[in-house]
């Protein structure tokens, strides 16, 4: 079975700090990565993708992939109530369009 | 551009009956994916449909069956309906080889 691992949290982050939010995943092959953030009653929304290592920031957004270590990360800068929510990492599971998911990380920034 | 239409938003059905589910991809987009989510067991996959032939199928019995229309539309059936069937099912549709999915509102299903 491949495994999509991230600590369920909560984490709980003052407002204006930085959030790290991190995933391990097993399937050595996999080559394209996401974070989606789950607001409490709603559907799963994209934020973030990438597809090669190294770093790709997208305004507070900063999305970390180590395919070596099998390990990408999601940071948040500037930290917002608003961010509070379930972030969801998911990774592909084959060369068609589905994915993996692993649990989700609930994130709490706190005012 | 509308997003992913899932309906109906909300069903309550007994022991031993049979659902279907529809969804509406994005217009153009004509990947469509399932997935079933539990707070015990998160977001697992059920099945992709691409140009109405089911592409990848996940660990489902086959009481869950899909298929898709020419019109990139598709339906998710649950035949036989158990008490572990209660869950959120989300409709994803993409459009390309990037693999973003595109999540609809979900259909909440109550077995009871």
């Amino acid at each position: 079975q491949k495994e999509v691992e991230q600590n369920s949290g909560p984490l709980s982050v003052p407002e204006g700090a930085i959030a790290s939010l991190n995933c391990t995943y097993s399937d050595r092959v996999s080559q394209s990565f996401f974070w989606y953030r789950q607001y409490s009653g709603k559907s799963p929304e994209l934020i973030m993708s990438i597809y090669s290592n190294g770093d790709k920031e997208d305004g507070r957004f900063t999305a970390q992939l180590n395919k070596a270590s099998q390990y990408v990360s999601l940071l948040i800068r500037d930290s917002q109530p608003s961010d509070s929510a379930t972030y969801l990492c998911a990774v592909n599971r084959d060369s068609g369009y589905a994915l993996n998911f692993g649990k989700g990380t609930s994130l709490l920034v706190t005012p | 551009k509308a997003g992913v239409t899932q309906t109906p938003r909300y069903l309550i059905k007994t022991r031993g009956q049979q659902v279907t589910l529809s969804c509406s991809p994005i217009s153009g987009h004509r990947s469509v994916s399932w997935y079933q989510q539990t707070p015990g067991q998160g977001l697992q996959f059920l099945f992709e449909y691409f140009s109405e032939t089911q592409r990848n199928k996940g660990n489902f019995p086959g009481r869950f069956s899909g298929r898709q229309f020419s019109n990139s539309r598709s339906e998710m059936n649950v035949s036989t309906l158990e008490l572990g069937d209660s869950a959120l099912y989300l409709c994803a549709s993409s459009l390309s080889s990037d693999k973003k999915l595109f999540f609809g509102s979900g259909t909440q299903l109550s077995v009871l």
